[in-house]
């Protein structure tokens, strides 16, 4: 578990936008696809979004259309999170996922990475 | 967008135990259904894909099974490690959703 490794924790003010990376091990980037997951305090996992490095394809949750951007960069294998106009119930964990297909699971995931939004 | 109804959202179990939680979907979704496993302060972890097929790693008494709009995961035989927050998800189609979620406890 944790071979995708994230970014730090982060505190930020409401209104402000956060982003976080996630780093897979080189040489087979664009095999897999890469979705976010968040999971606030005491809640559930709740599913962002997803990229398809190999055909640049992103697709987001509608409740956070607008507010999330999802990218990759394929030199550094790094996939990216931003999310924007923060508020205080955006506070969560932030976890980064890999797997090959929607068929199969996401079989890999960072450590997760803590946002807080806190005036 | 495709509900998700997971049951029960707690179940009391006991080492040795054998387990069924069941994940009920608003529409088929032709077993494009994964099993989690989430602890506290962990990463979730694949434990099923594709409704049944076991991840690599994830010890045999764990199962899952069903169609349509119905499935289950089965743990036989509970082990002290087991006792953690389950989660159903489908991933036929966007967004991809997750079930409320099962807590397995003593």
């Amino acid at each position: 578990q944790g071979q995708l490794v994230q970014s730090g924790a982060e505190v930020k003010r409401p209104g402000s936008s956060v982003k976080v990376s996630c780093k897979a091990p080189g040489g087979t980037f664009t095999k897999y696809t890469f979705s976010w997951v968040r999971q606030a305090p005491g809640q559930g996992l709740e599913w962002m979004g997803r990229i398809i490095p190999i055909i640049s394809t992103t697709n987001y949750a509608q409740k956070f259309q607008g507010r999330v951007t999802i990218t990759a960069d394929e030199s550094t294998s790094t996939a990216y999170m931003e999310l924007s106009s923060l508020k205080s119930d955006d506070t969560a964990m932030y976890y980064c996922a890999r797997g090959y297909s929607s068929s199969s699971g996401s079989g890999d995931w960072g450590q997760g990475t803590l946002v807080t939004v806190a005036s | 967008d495709i509900q998700m109804t997971q049951s029960p959202s707690s179940l009391p179990a006991s080492v040795g135990d054998r387990v069924t939680i069941t994940c009920r979907t608003s529409q088929s979704i032709s077993d494009f259904l994964n099993w989690y496993q989430k602890k506290v302060g962990k990463a979730p972890k694949l434990l099923i894909y594709g409704a049944s097929t076991l991840q690599s790693g994830v010890p045999s008494r764990f199962s899952g099974s069903g169609s349509g709009t119905d499935y289950t995961l089965t743990i036989s035989g509970l082990q002290p490690e087991d006792f953690a927050t389950y989660y159903c998800q489908q991933t036929y189609s966007i967004p991809w959703t997750f079930g409320q979620g099962t807590k397995v406890e003593i």
